[in-house]
């Protein structure tokens, strides 16, 4: 089945050690997005790739970085997690952007920050 | 800028009741509008979506929604609910010239069995 798969599905830093999680996809999407999940709240976009072009969200923190190698890859760098940071993050996939194509979600990773 | 407001934080219904889930929007035109439905520690799941057309929209699960302008809302609704609905429900709408999802604050369903 065409998916989108993250991982690891849960993490574990130290405060201030850099993280990597990664997303991958089979549906051969345009468009991946990276958005962070604090408990009990919205899913809030951080950034957002159409192909190669990135996009960043003015109220996305430094600390958070991405890179899209490949169409099926892209990976979300934490440069020096605190403990504000610890939440699900999601990637999600669509066809275009636009507003009228569906997003398909990964199951997410849950970052802890020691 | 287009926004969605959830005014229900917690619903709490029985199995077999019947379900609706308020959602509103604040847009000038047609927004497109969404319904995803997240289970406990996975990521979301497409209900349905409207974007013109049929005021009433049918999406997977047996949910369905209703757009009305002149209530600006786009509640969900569903006949008879399940155990395995209890989830937290989220709508959302395209915002930032489109190329984003801006997602309500949510509504986390309760079923008591």
């Amino acid at each position: 089945d065409a998916m989108v798969i993250q991982n690891p599905r849960y993490q574990v830093t130290q405060f201030g050690k850099p993280v990597t999680l990664s997303c991958s996809q089979t549906l051969n999407h345009n468009v991946m997005y990276w958005y962070q999940q604090k408990s009990s709240q919205a899913p809030k976009l951080l950034f957002h790739y159409y192909d190669k072009d990135f996009n960043n969200e003015a109220d996305t923190p430094d600390n958070f970085q991405s890179r899209r190698p490949n169409t099926s890859f892209c990976f979300l760098d934490i440069r020096s997690p605190g403990l504000g940071d610890a939440a699900m993050y999601l990637c999600a996939t669509s066809r275009a952007s636009g507003g009228a194509d569906e997003q398909f979600f990964g199951p997410g990773t849950r970052l802890t920050v020691l | 800028a287009q926004s969605v407001t959830q005014p229900d934080i917690h619903i709490t219904v029985s199995e077999g009741a019947s379900l609706e889930l308020r959602c509103n929007y604040s847009y000038g035109a047609t927004p497109y509008l969404f319904w995803y439905v997240q289970s406990p520690g996975q990521g979301l799941q497409l209900l349905l979506k409207y974007f013109s057309g049929d005021t009433l929209v049918q999406g997977i699960k047996g949910f369905e929604a209703e757009f009305k302008r002149s209530q600006s809302s786009f509640n969900l609704r569903k006949p008879s609910v399940h155990w395995s609905d209890a989830a937290e429900y989220f709508c959302a709408v395209p915002t930032g010239g489109g190329n984003k999802l801006t997602f309500g604050t949510g509504t986390q369903l309760k079923v008591e069995l």
